[in-house]
């Protein structure tokens, strides 16, 4: 099952502007998290959102909710190049994480 | 502590043999999650296993596909008469307690490819 969706899919940027990925799911959710994955690389933890949270901030992260309308978005502030890969939502359903299909982000020098 | 141990990191098959791949869970993680992922795309859950017991093979294919995670030793994930659609990154994942809020820590993956 495919339980969350990003959107873009692909978003390029310059470098030092503000970076915007949503993520849409479709059943109930108890946490949303996000995860990142450079080229080739496995994924690593961004942050993690429960669903009684409406919003958390982790660095140049902010994280918000709203599960009245089932989406969540991840804001990347003040981007750098390093900052170049993909980037997916992940919700819990029965014991396991399903990850949406991600959104390919190029910071562009 | 040397986290999720994937190998191996790439494995070439050719078409109609098995392919074995490894993954070590982090100290103290007894669950254990494979996920795969086709080129340009998420990751597709497969299996979720705990010692000894599968806990929800949902993901899996039918047939030729199979994972285990001994009382000892690394989990495995087996695929028998590998074909060229089974090419793919193939990701091990794992946690101290089902699903969130403690998230999963992943490995750097097994990339395999059949010609």
């Amino acid at each position: 099952s495919q339980q969350g969706e990003e959107d873009p899919q692909a978003l390029s940027i310059q470098e030092g502007e503000n970076a915007t990925m949503n993520c849409s799911y479709k059943t109930s959710i108890n946490n949303l998290q996000w995860y990142r994955q450079n080229s080739g690389r496995g994924l690593v933890h961004l942050i993690l959102i429960r669903s009684n949270e409406r919003e958390k901030h982790s660095g140049r992260l902010r994280v918000t909710l709203d599960t009245s309308k089932k989406s969540s978005s991840l804001l990347i502030t003040a981007s750098r190049a390093a900052d170049t890969a993909s980037y997916f939502c992940a919700t819990d359903e029965d014991d396991k994480i399903i990850f949406g299909k991600g959104t390919r982000l190029h910071i562009l020098p | 502590n040397a986290g999720v141990m994937q190998n191996p990191r790439h494995l070439v098959r050719r078409r109609g043999q098995e392919a074995r791949l490894r993954c070590s869970p982090m100290k103290g993680h007894s669950h254990v999650y494979w996920y795969r992922q086709l080129p340009e795309e998420g990751l597709k859950f497969m299996v979720y296993l705990q010692k000894e017991n599968i806990i929800d093979e949902s993901g899996m294919p039918k047939e030729r596909f199979s994972a285990e995670f001994p009382k000892e030793g690394p989990s495995i994930l087996r695929i028998q008469q590998v074909v060229r659609g089974d090419s793919a990154a193939y990701f091990c994942a794992s946690s101290p307690s089902p699903g969130l809020p403690y998230g999963y820590t992943f490995g750097s993956g097994t990339r395999l490819t059949v010609v």
